[in-house]
């Protein structure tokens, strides 16, 4: 069964430092892994998606990385904002006809940063 | 603006009263899902459907029905609520279960069962 790891739980830096936030999952057979963000009282917004042929993606500030054979994922973002407090989250689509398109999400990153 | 609605994003109900969350998507996504997030638990699928007509449990079913009679709608059902079904409520949608493009999740319906 696949399990997903975020660390650390919670993360609290100044505005302008760059960061990195990891996720790990315990089976390698995944088919993508995908970032979201989600802010106080709303939805889950798609930062970055990362198929499983794929090693990084970037989208503005953001770059995730995949390592697949290490069960392995990172989300960096680049000279952070207030505007990006908010819980990261990470999520895997596993591989194989069994998962039937079920995302397994690790627990969060919660990230505030201060002026 | 491509999509997924979910109504009503709060509602407060007493146990056994049944009511419908509806999650709508405008993108012709084959996939539709549904997740309830808990404190501690995380994201957990409570339903999907592959398509019309074809839906099947997730992880956490028990106490919820779905239906999918159209590609656009796929509401939730929960015939007899009870207080541990209080929680946020997600409905997603992607182009193929494979998720070849992503997922997009609606803006969640925050539940209440007292």
């Amino acid at each position: 069964k696949q399990e997903v790891t975020q660390i650390p739980a919670a993360l609290s830096v100044p505005e302008g430092e760059n960061l990195v936030l990891n996720c790990s999952f315990t089976d390698s057979a995944i088919y993508n892994l995908q970032w979201f963000r989600q802010d106080p009282g709303k939805g889950l917004t798609s930062l970055l998606l990362i198929q499983s042929s794929q090693r990084e993606q970037t989208s503005g500030r953001l770059n995730a990385s995949l390592d697949k054979s290490s069960g392995r994922s990172t989300l960096y973002i680049a000279a952070s904002q207030p505007g990006d407090s908010a819980t990261y989250l990470c999520a895997v689509k596993d591989a194989g006809g069994t998962s039937y398109g079920k995302l397994t999400f690790g627990q969060g990153t919660i990230l505030t940063v201060h002026p | 603006e491509a999509q997924v609605t979910q109504n009503p994003r709060y509602l407060i109900t007493v146990t056994g009263k049944k009511l419908t969350v509806t999650c709508s998507q405008n993108m012709n996504h084959e996939y539709m899902s549904w997740y309830r997030q808990d404190p501690g638990l995380g994201l957990r699928q409570i339903y999907y459907s592959m398509n019309v007509e074809v839906t099947d449990k997730g992880d956490v079913p028990e106490g919820y029905k779905v239906s999918r009679k159209e590609k656009r709608n796929f509401p939730l059902i929960l015939e007899s609520p009870s207080p541990n079904q209080t929680s946020l409520y997600f409905c997603a949608s992607s182009l193929s279960a494979g998720g070849d493009y992503g997922y997009t999740f609606g803006s969640g319906t925050r539940l209440t069962v007292v």
